[in-house]
């Protein structure tokens, strides 16, 4: 498995924004998915938004739509989060997951995208 | 959006026991269902894919077990570094991909 690294905790203040980084160290993400996955302090888990690099597809959680733009680098193999008019809800832990479609068992690809690997997390923190 | 409900909340179990853990979509997701394991402090680690087919290096006591609507994840022998929140995720209708609330399982 390939690691995903993240960029490091971020303090930000009301209605700026912050651009969170993920980089798939010792391979690429060619043909796979990376999708953004949030957690508020002792909450669940919440999906924000995909991209699929080489098949140009991004798709973002509704609640999320206007304020998140999700980019990626092939050429680097990084993807990149951008949330902006942070508020203070907004504080939480921000994960990149790579999502695939490869049915190991089978040897197939099945067109249904699970999150096999999960980066570091990178805290975010909205505060005047 | 198809919404996922997971029981119990919270599931206490003793060293060696069997721990059973439910997922409930609002809707079928066939088998396209995952579960993942949070320790504490750490991020998520997917254990099962496909309702029922084990990740990589995940240990044979986690089964999974399930399609349509219902799906279960068994731990046959529960150990100390099994101690974690829980979490079901359908993928089988996106936008947007949507995770239960989640299951922590303690020792008792």
């Amino acid at each position: 498995q390939v690691p995903l690294v993240q960029s490091g905790a971020e303090v930000k203040k009301p209605g700026s924004s912050v651009k969170v980084s993920c980089t798939a160290s010792g391979g690429t993400f060619s043909s796979y998915a990376i999708n953004w996955v949030r957690q508020a302090p002792g909450q669940g888990l919440e999906w924000m938004g995909t991209i699929i690099p080489i098949l140009v597809i991004t798709n973002y959680a509704q609640k999320f739509q206007g304020r998140v733009t999700i980019t990626a680098d092939r050429s680097t193999s990084t993807a990149y989060m951008e949330l902006s008019s942070l508020r203070s809800e907004d504080t939480a832990v921000y994960y990149c997951a790579r999502g695939t479609d490869f049915d190991t068992l089978t040897g197939y690809y099945t067109g249904y995208y699970y999150m096999d690997v999960w980066g570091t997390g990178t805290a975010v923190t909205v505060s005047s | 959006e198809i919404v996922m409900t997971q029981s119990p909340a919270t599931l206490s179990v003793s060293p060696g026991e069997r721990a059973t853990l439910s997922c409930r979509a609002s809707q079928s997701v066939s088998n396209n269902l995952a579960w993942y394991q949070q320790r504490p402090g750490q991020a998520p680690r997917l254990l099962i894919y496909g309702a029922s087919a084990r990740a990589a290096g995940i240990p044979a006591r986690f089964s999974g077990s399930g399609s349509g609507t219902e799906f279960t994840l068994t731990i046959s022998s529960l150990q100390s570094e099994d101690i974690a929140v829980y979490f079901c995720q359908q993928y089988n209708k996106w936008p947007p991909f949507t995770f239960g609330p989640g299951t922590t399982v303690d020792i008792k």
